[in-house]
């Protein structure tokens, strides 16, 4: 049973760019959710895909989006970045049980907008 | 604002003292979860609660969750080493149909 992995594991871009960050769920699981976490803070919920269609979101702007692939892996794309957006993007896969999911999260990709 | 605010933020202690770390809401929780992070990875979870009230424990680390379902505590005796990491608390809410993080308690234990 492989873990959850992310790629790239860093990433630097400019701003007005556009960026793909990719993750690989846990076999097993049919759920990803992405997190951002900036710097000395805890991770904040951007959205959640479940087999396949966006299962709820968190207070992003649409230039955050996401892909789920028939395999479960996904994919969050940030279209016009801004510095703000420099954090650890975090995937996270699970099995869908709502309130009593546990979350298997990946390393992070460590994104840096110049 | 934070919708779970953890406290302290930071928390140094020599190897063997004891410690508790607070996360607290006004919003109530149908479950409560503990992670732990290290530098350069991702969260691991180490607990969920779901019951007002309950406690659990995971060798030297005990976790309550409080009556209201509005807050919960971590209490780790006899703090180790290996026991340095950031401290995150994530609710899961009943209006929300997601986890929400706190901000975390940077834990530092000094041998």
């Amino acid at each position: 049973e492989t873990g959850v992995t992310q790629s790239p594991t860093h990433l630097i871009k400019t701003r007005g760019q556009q960026v793909t960050l990719r993750c690989s769920s846990q076999s097993g699981h049919n759920t990803v959710s992405w997190y951002q976490q900036a710097l000395g803070q805890g991770p904040q919920f951007i959205f959640q895909y479940y087999r396949e269609e966006e299962n709820g979101r968190g207070n992003f702007p649409p230039r955050f989006s996401g892909l789920q692939f028939p395999n479960y892996s996904s994919e969050l794309n940030v279209n016009a970045l801004e510095l703000d957006d420099s954090a650890l993007y975090l995937c996270a896969s699970s099995s869908f049980r709502g309130s009593t999911d546990t979350q298997y999260f990946g390393p992070g990709t460590r994104l840096t907008v110049l | 604002t934070q919708l779970l605010e953890q406290s302290p933020q930071f928390l140094s202690i020599q190897e063997g003292e004891n410690l508790t770390v607070y996360c607290n809401s006004s919003s109530v929780f149908s479950s409560l979860q503990w992670y732990r992070q290290e530098p350069g990875e991702g969260p691991v979870l180490l607990v969920t609660v779901v019951t007002g009230g309950e406690v659990k424990k995971l060798k030297r680390l005990t976790f309550q969750f409080g009556d209201a379902r509005k807050d919960s505590s971590l209490h780790i005796t006899a703090a180790q080493p290996g026991d340095t990491g950031l401290y995150l608390c994530a609710g899961f809410g009943y209006n929300f149909n997601k986890f929400y993080f706190g901000s975390g308690t940077k834990l530092n234990v000094k041998p």
